[in-house]
């Protein structure tokens, strides 16, 4: 179980257009979701928190505006990069997290990998 | 002073030994504990979590929590080469909190 997917696994765009990436619970309802992105040899970089229904919450320094949140149900949730440029190249990760568990643990999905040229 | 902090390693174990990661967190209120494995090029995967003083044991998989000195560790025993990854400590804050507050990660290497 506590499966998440996410698609697509990589792309790459030009600079100035627009990416969707898709974050799905498969076998559970997510009532939170989260955005990360990681740079090589870094750790997780929090972007936003995301519940259904509702605003995103943008950590400090992320632009809204550039990366758009959408959690239209319990089991999806989307990440928009908007005009993307060469420097939000990055591995995007999300991940999801479920009031059934314990301890509120979140799982992640696999991962997309973005490439701005 | 991070909140949470690791030894960014590399971490060198034998094959067969026993792997020790270690994490201490600023929060004397954090709540929750987790650890993830991440392979390079892949994303984290939930190993474990603790909430409670004491050892939790899961397999060769060991959490150890001690709230007093504000530390969480990871043991594993009979160290095999696909456990070299990046481990992750994370910490849920307080209670209700929804996001977790990474550490750098430790990067371990098991040497046949």
């Amino acid at each position: 179980g506590a499966v998440v997917s996410q698609h697509p696994s990589r792309v790459i765009c030009k600079s100035g257009t627009s990416v969707k990436i898709e974050c799905r619970s498969l076998d559970f309802q997510a009532t939170t979701m989260f955005w990360y992105r990681q740079f090589p040899k870094q750790s997780l970089m929090l972007m936003a928190t995301s519940n259904e229904g509702s605003k995103a919450t943008y950590e400090q320094g992320v632009e809204k505006d550039k990366f758009l949140i959408n959690h239209a149900s319990l089991t999806l949730s989307t990440l928009t990069v908007t005009s993307a440029h060469p420097e939000d190249s990055s591995f995007y990760i999300c991940s999801a997290t479920t009031s059934g568990g314990a301890a509120y643990e979140q799982y992640f999905g696999p991962g997309t990998r973005l490439t701005v040229t | 002073q991070k909140e949470v902090e690791q030894n960014s390693g590399p971490l060198s174990v034998p094959e067969g030994a026993i792997a020790s990661l270690n994490c201490t967190y600023s929060d004397r209120g954090s709540q929750s504990f987790f650890w993830y494995r991440q392979y390079s090029g892949k994303s984290p995967e939930l190993i474990m979590f603790i909430y409670s003083n004491g050892d939790k044991e899961d397999g060769r998989f060991t959490a150890q929590l001690n709230k007093a000195s504000q530390y969480v560790s990871l043991l594993i025993r009979d160290s095999q080469p696909s456990d070299s990854a990046t481990y992750l400590c994370a910490v849920r804050r307080f209670q209700g909190a929804q996001k977790l507050v990474f550490g750098q990660g430790t990067r371990l290497t098991i040497n046949p």
